[in-house]
């Protein structure tokens, strides 16, 4: 199997400041990792994804970076704005069939 | 936004009792997945599917069955409802296109046991 943790259960970063939110795995065959985010009431949705092949990728506003070496990966995001507040979760496979999510990191954006 | 809905959104069910949730997607996506969402265990994979008719278990599929007769519609059904499956209840679609395997959630159903 495989088990994700998250290392902060809460962030509160300030408007405009850069975030950076992580994330530790288990399971050091897991080869393809997402980062969700959750708004109240909502079900999760897609950030960015990266394969193991890869150490950083790039998305608008947002980067993940990952040390397969620690197990262990992270989302950061440039800028922080008030709309990014909500819940991050990452999630891990080593199969494509079945997730693993992380606990979740709930982060909070003061204006 | 993906077209998946879920039925019902809310329900308060009585321990002892059958309870079935229904998952249905718009877009003919292959996988389809029955999660629980617990606080301070985020989401918990209970069964997933990978065809009509195909489906495998998840890490806690104890209590709970799940059925595809139709690539559009996931049910779960808890045999005998209990206390401890309160809980909000997410079904997700994915269909793999070779360069990501992104999994769509929907809006969720929170189901209270008494």
């Amino acid at each position: 199997g495989e088990s994700v943790g998250l290392h902060l259960p809460t962030l509160s970063v300030q408007e405009g400041d850069n975030s950076i939110i992580n994330c530790a795995y288990s399971n050091s065959a897991s080869d393809y990792f997402i980062w969700y985010k959750q708004e109240s009431g909502k079900g999760p949705q897609f950030i960015i994804d990266i394969r193991s092949n890869m150490d950083k990728r790039q998305g608008q506003r947002v980067t993940v970076l990952l040390n397969k070496t620690v197990k262990h990966l992270s989302l950061q995001i440039a800028a922080t704005q008030p709309g990014d507040s909500a819940v991050y979760f990452c999630a891990a496979t080593y199969n494509f069939n079945k997730f693993y999510f992380g606990s979740g990191t709930k982060l909070n954006v003061k204006p | 936004d993906a077209g998946i809905t879920q039925s019902p959104r809310h329900k308060v069910t009585e321990t002892g009792t059958p309870v079935t949730l229904r998952c249905h997607q718009t877009e003919n996506h292959r996988y389809m997945y029955w999660y629980r969402q617990d606080p301070g265990h985020g989401l918990r994979l209970i069964h997933y599917s990978y065809g009509v008719k195909d489906t495998d278990k998840g890490e806690v599929s104890d209590g709970y069955s799940v059925s595809r007769s139709k690539t559009e519609d996931f049910l779960l059904t808890l045999e005998s409802a209990t206390s401890s499956q309160t809980s909000v209840y997410f079904c997700a679609i994915s269909d793999s296109t070779g360069t990501t395997y992104e999994q769509y959630f929907g809006p969720g159903t929170r189901l209270t046991v008494t």
